[in-house]
């Protein structure tokens, strides 16, 4: 059959500006999350993680914060920068015995205007 | 310190063949992960190794299998090539495989 693609949400926003982008999750027992970026030919690169018993976790630009009681996890990038233009995925692992396993998001589309 | 290695970065095969990736984790990492990312499906999990024997498995069908070595460095397999098969093939490399994913670049499979 026919088969149909993801249909990426963009984010796009001005250079300098702040950037969110929103994550749902749907495992309940997921312990570990993780944001990747990802370029054009290129594979996912690491940005930030968090365990389940942090809600907010800080790196360069980058904060995560994570609310489990909706399920909800969000990437905040601070003075975006062209550099930054990317497909961003959420990434969850259910702890456990899911070795190696991730479940990811579907992406969401920045593109940085300069 | 060197990333995770995935050799060949592309490969272009015909229909029935069957395909060989290569993968070799950050020294030090013993756990291997393999995903299929696909515009239609995005990122998929097909399997994990640890110490040479498979952890866990994605809901792939028999014709994708893997391996893995002494040294940690991994193989995945495809045998009989389907058209549906066309995708970006990741590993990724982990201590333990509970945390800490680096990802390689990728082999681009191109089925024609």
């Amino acid at each position: 059959g026919e088969s149909v693609g993801l249909h990426l949400p963009t984010l796009s926003v001005q250079e300098g500006d702040n950037s969110i982008i929103n994550c749902a999750y749907s495992n309940s027992a997921s312990d570990y999350f993780i944001w990747y970026k990802q370029e054009s030919g290129k594979g996912p690169q690491f940005i930030i993680d968090i365990r389940s018993n942090m809600d907010k976790r800080q790196g360069q630009r980058v904060t995560v914060l994570l609310n489990k009681t909706v399920k909800h996890l969000s990437l905040q990038i601070a003075a975006t920068q062209p550099g930054d233009s990317a497909v961003y995925f959420c990434a969850e692992n259910a702890g456990g015995t899911s070795y190696g396993k991730l479940t990811f998001g579907q992406g969401t589309i920045l593109t940085v205007h300069p | 310190k060197a990333g995770v290695t995935q050799t060949p970065r592309y490969l272009i095969k015909t229909r029935g063949q069957q395909v060989t990736l290569s993968c070799s984790p950050i020294s030090g990492h013993r756990s291997v992960s393999w995903y299929q990312q696909t515009p239609g499906q995005g990122l998929q999990f097909l399997f994990e190794y640890f110490s040479e024997t498979q952890r866990n498995k994605g809901n792939f069908p028999g014709r994708f299998s893997g391996r893995q070595f002494s040294n940690s460095r991994s193989e995945m397999n495809v045998s009989t090539l389907e058209l549906g098969d066309s995708a970006l093939y990741l590993c990724a490399s982990s201590q333990d495989g509970n945390y800490g994913y680096t990802f390689g670049s990728g082999t681009r499979l191109t089925i024609v």
